[in-house]
């Protein structure tokens, strides 16, 4: 079936360092999005990614669609305390709403 | 604006006891409904999907069921829980129509069977 692999599994950071994680699949995806999750909430949507080659933004987060159709990239800039959470991403292939979701990058944001 | 509930927030339950757990959207119409279960923080796991009322597709076989008797009303089941069945259930919904997949989730219920 499809999967997505999602690295790395887990960062330990400090206050004011960027961050960088990536999803790949060998299936192509025509749509990336990457979520955040807080301990006992549902995960919240991020950012979405619908071109080949975009590059969006939302604050200090930036996610990247791969040219390849076969990777997202999620970069955060400057890390504070709240980053802190479960990171993932999802695709979504040719046809239908389902989404396949990656295994999470579990952030820890050391002040 | 839309908005998606689901309850309860906690549940404990014996093996072998029946399951109801609900999830409703409020704001849109004829959304794209989904369950998830997720198992110690990682990895969503989609249990079951519908596009209508009355429409239900299973990804997986197990001892849940799902129904949609209304409109914006998703609702899981099980006749009997099994030890295995613990998790965090999360619901979520996307637009029917346009070219948004994005999904929305709920606050998710952390289903505990003892």
């Amino acid at each position: 079936g499809q999967q997505l692999n999602q690295s790395p599994q887990s960062m330990f950071i400090q206050e004011g360092e960027d961050v960088s994680m990536n999803c790949t699949s060998s299936s192509i995806f025509n749509t990336w999005l990457w979520y955040k999750q807080d301990p006992g909430e549902g995960p919240v949507l991020l950012i979405a990614l619908y071109k080949a080659g975009e590059l969006t933004s939302n604050g200090r987060l930036t996610a990247q669609f791969g040219i390849t159709r076969k990777d997202s990239f999620l970069n955060i800039s400057a890390s504070i305390p709240s980053d802190v959470g479960i990171y993932f991403c999802a695709g979504r292939r040719t046809s239908g709403s389902r989404l396949t979701f990656g295994e999470g990058t579990q952030l820890t944001v050391n002040p | 604006s839309q908005t998606i509930h689901q309850w309860p927030a906690t549940l404990v339950q014996p093996v072998g006891s029946p399951l109801s757990l609900e999830c409703t959207v409020e704001g849109t119409s004829n959304p794209n409904l989904y369950w998830y279960r997720q198992a110690a923080g990682r990895g969503l796991q989609l249990l079951f999907y519908s596009v209508g009322i009355g429409q239900i597709s299973s990804e997986v076989p197990q001892n849940l069921s799902a129904s949609r008797p209304q409109d914006r009303q998703f609702i899981l089941s099980s006749k009997k829980l099994l030890l295995s069945d613990s998790g965090f259930y999360l619901c979520a919904w996307s637009p029917a129509t346009g070219l948004s997949y994005e999904q929305y989730f709920g606050p998710g219920t952390r289903l505990t069977v003892t």
